[in-house]
């Protein structure tokens, strides 16, 4: 089955500096890979995602580059604010439904006011 | 605020105690999951319905039953839980993808389960 490693587990951030996560995946029939910020006492919630046919997406202060090649994808963000604090899970599936959808271990994202 | 409403928030049970967490969507989503999250974890999926059908299991132990009497409501009945069952447990509703493409996850915000 599929395999997802993230990396950092925790990353802290000067407010209005740059994060970068990065995850990897084993399976190269993986073809749709979503990104989802789970703050504290909520549930995840989507905030953007990538196909296999794309190499980078773009929305606003957040953007994801894929490489299938090397089976790596990262979440960039840009001018971080203290409300982007929370966990980051990536995730690799299928193209087809979510049943297969595979989630990496999460990141703890702290911005420093 | 999230489009998929658990309820209750919070739930404290004992071993033997039965009780139902409730997942409701109003987002015309005919795919229906449950979900178990550790602490500093990701999410674990159990139980995936389309179309009121329940087609995934995912090795869940008995004690945990889902049920799904229409397409915008699904349970999940609780029945001699042992303390590592505590955990947060997500429902999730998407589209049934029929042909390529996906519908993104849409998650609610959980119920907090704690088994004494």
């Amino acid at each position: 089955g599929e395999n997802v490693e993230q990396h950092p587990s925790t990353l802290s951030v000067q407010e209005g500096d740059s994060a970068v996560i990065k995850c990897t995946y084993s399976d190269s029939a993986s073809n749709y890979f979503p990104w989802y910020k789970q703050e504290l006492g909520k549930g995840p919630q989507l905030i953007i995602d990538i196909r296999s046919n794309v190499g980078e997406k773009k929305d606003q202060r957040i953007a994801v580059t894929l490489n299938k090649t090397a089976k790596h994808f990262s979440l960039h963000i840009t001018e971080t604010q203290p409300e982007d604090s929370a966990v980051y899970f990536c995730a690799a599936g299928s193209n087809f439904g979510n049943e297969k959808l595979t989630f990496g271990t999460g990141t703890r994202l702290t911005i420093i006011p | 605020d999230t489009e998929v409403t658990q309820t209750p928030k919070h739930l404290v049970m004992g071993m033997t105690n039965k009780k139902s967490l409730k997942c409701e969507q109003h987002m015309g989503h005919r795919a229906m999951y449950w979900y178990k999250q550790k602490a500093k974890k990701p999410p674990e999926l159990m139980f995936v319905y389309s179309y009121e059908k329940l087609s995934i299991n995912e090795s869940v132990p008995s004690r945990f039953s889902p049920e799904c009497p229409n397409s915008s409501l699904l349970n999940l009945h609780l029945h001699a839980l042992q303390p590592e069952d505590s955990a947060l447990y997500l429902c999730a509703s998407s589209q049934v993808v029929t042909t390529p493409g996906n519908s993104p996850l849409h998650f609610g915000n959980g119920t907090r389960l704690t088994v004494t």
